[in-house]
Parts: C-alpha cells; structure tokens; sequence
C-alpha cells in the first residue's frame, strides 16, 4: 500500500525568501508523483507532476520539485515567494490505478 | 484550464432533506471521484468509479450514494441530509496517468 507524508502542517516565510515543502512516500511499486495548490473555497489544481524521465520538474507559478527515489521524496521548492502563493499545498502518489492518497496538506503562510 | 462543473457552489438546508450534488466534466475522462473535505483538512474519498454504470465506496464510510449513467456526469445524492453532513464535498476526474482534475467544490451546511 502506498502512503504519503508531508512533513509541515504549517510554513510560514516571509515574500520573496525562498521556500521547500517536504514530502516523502512509501510504496513498493513504480509511483506517479503530484503536487496540488488549493486556495481557499476552491478545489484543487495541480503545480506540477512526475510520470518519469527527469526527476527535477517545473510546474506553473515558479515551483519546481525534485523526484529522489533513494529517499522517497518529492520536495516542493520554490525561489522567491509572493504573497499570492499563500495557499493549501497537497502531495500525491498514485501507481497508475485507481486510487490516488493524497498527503494531509501544508499550509504556507507568505508574510509581507 | 479544467473543464470540470459542480453546481450548486454552497447549499444550506434543513435536516432530514433530500439533495442531489452534480458534477459534470467535459474532458472525457473515464475515472471520477468524489471527497469530502472539511476547512483545512486533508482530503477524503468517498466514491469513485471507473467509467459508466460503475461506482465503488471509497476510504471514508459515506451515507451518500453515487451514479454514473453517463460519463460526462457523477452526481451525488443524500438521502436525509444531518449536520454531520456538513463540509465541502470535491468531485474530480482524472487522465489515464492519474493527474486529477478538480472542480470548485459544494460547501455544504446541513442545520
């Protein structure tokens, strides 16, 4: 069974300091890798994705994140933050089924 | 930009009243869910299904009810809707690589 673990419920970090959401997984088999941004009384829309290839990817708004397979992670980065990233954050993990788990969510709060 | 509906966007009703939940996508998608998520909190699945007339329950035990009759269209239905009930209820469809599609959501309050 997989499992995902965001490692901070809350981030709070100042506008344009740089900024890294943990996530780690357990699974046994080849993973999908997601990350998704909600912001308030919204659903959720996804930042960017790992299918394969590259393990570093770009997604939209600046973030980026590194897929690490020896330490099961898939840390969310981003260099300069705004005041509007301020949002819900969630990491996933599918393995091509039917099922995806999403983590529990990080809050990051941008400070001006 | 997802081409997923949900209407209505918030409801408020009585105890013990009937409602219905839709979600329509226009993406083709085989694969949709629905969540149930309350402010700030992590994400719960409550039904799923893997194209039409197929629907499975899913993590978290829901008194709601689901059918798929056309792919396009996953509604979602309570019988006697109790406060418990109360919370924002997602619906998603997602690609053959699982990148899911969300729509805005019901927020829903039962008095």
């Amino acid at each position: 069974a997989q499992s995902v673990t965001q490692l901070d419920s809350q981030v709070p970090v100042f506008e344009e300091a740089p900024v890294e959401l943990r996530c780690n997984y357990s699974s046994s088999v080849s993973v999908y890798l997601f990350w998704y941004v909600q912001y308030p009384n919204q659903g959720l829309q996804l930042l960017l994705k790992y299918l394969s290839g590259s393990t570093l990817v770009k997604g939209i708004n600046g973030f980026e994140a590194e897929f690490n397979k020896s330490q099961t992670s898939f840390h969310l980065r981003k260099p300069s933050v705004h005041i509007s990233d301020t949002a819900e954050y969630f990491c996933a993990v599918s393995t091509g089924g039917f099922k995806t788990i999403f983590g529990a969510g990080t809050r990051l709060f941008v400070k001006a | 930009e997802a081409d997923i509906y949900q209407t209505p966007r918030y409801l408020v009703i009585g105890t013990g009243k009937k409602i219905t939940l839709e979600c329509s996508q226009t993406m083709g998608h085989d694969k949709m869910y629905w969540y149930q998520q309350d402010p700030g909190m992590e994400l719960h699945l409550i039904h799923y299904s893997y194209g039409v007339n197929s629907t499975e329950k899913g993590d978290l035990s829901s008194e709601s009810t689901v059918s798929r009759i056309r792919t396009e269209h996953f509604p979602l239905t309570l019988e006697s809707a109790r406060p418990s009930h109360t919370s924002q209820y997602l619906c998603a469809s997602s690609t053959s690589t699982d990148t899911q599609y969300f729509g805005p959501g019901t927020r829903l309050t039962v008095l």
